[in-house]
């Protein structure tokens, strides 16, 4: 079983509307969840971090955490084509001080 | 505030030498990661380093080596190179504790 799991997309979606990527992970324990985006050549850039079951906002990016269904998402609002990128889910897994990676979702975002 | 550097910014090797990557963090972050992004395979852990100690270690040959300086920098070696191990190696750095790691601009490694 793979340990987190993206959709690899791509998820495309006309500007200024609702983005959705989804995640889900194996280990019930998993404590630490980020959302990173990655432009295509470059590094992986943290834009979301979550803790706790839930919502978390800030500016356009949501993330949704619900730790029964082993499940984490990231809403982005009024999308716009600089947000058309690739986003990697990441979550501690076994309990070690280290991220596992998805392989990520990549958005596209038409104008 | 400078983020995490990393340098060569691109490093081209012939198999079956080794390679040196190295590794600056932010300031005040102790802990020190390395990924390798091999196209097509997402992010895979390599080495993680804290307070100079090597503290996990991803399933990699020990041919990938690493250690931490008293400064908190880092360097990854990488020995005895194959075509397979070109990609993208990247170094996050985060405070000691914490897993909100923070990416350098990688090092892309080509192996001929």
């Amino acid at each position: 079983q793979k340990e987190v799991e993206q959709n690899s997309g791509p998820l495309s979606v006309p500007e200024g509307a609702i983005a959705s990527l989804n995640c889900t992970y194996s280990d019930r324990g998993s404590q630490s969840f980020f959302w990173y985006r990655q432009y295509s050549g470059k590094s992986p850039e943290l834009i979301m971090s979550i803790y706790s079951n839930g919502d978390k906002e800030d500016g356009r990016f949501t993330a949704q955490l619900n730790k029964a269904s082993q499940y984490v998402s990231l809403l982005i609002r009024d999308s716009q084509p600089s947000d058309s990128a690739t986003y990697l889910c990441a979550v501690n897994i076994g309990g070690y001080s280290t991220l596992t990676f998805g392989k990520g979702t990549m958005l596209l975002v038409s104008p | 505030e400078a983020g995490v550097t990393q340098s060569p910014t691109h490093l081209i090797k012939t198999r079956g030498q080794q390679a040196t990557l190295r590794c600056s963090p932010i300031s005040g972050h102790t802990s020190v990661y390395w990924y390798q992004q091999a196209l097509g395979l997402g992010l895979q852990f390599l080495l993680w380093y804290d307070e100079g100690e090597e503290r996990n270690r991803g399933n990699f040959p020990p041919r990938f080596s690493g250690r931490q300086f008293p400064n908190y920098s880092s360097e990854l070696n990488v020995n005895a190179l194959e075509l397979e191990d070109s990609a993208l190696y990247l170094c996050a750095s985060s405070l000691g504790g914490t897993l909100k790691a923070f990416f350098g601009q990688g090092t892309r490694l080509t192996v001929v």
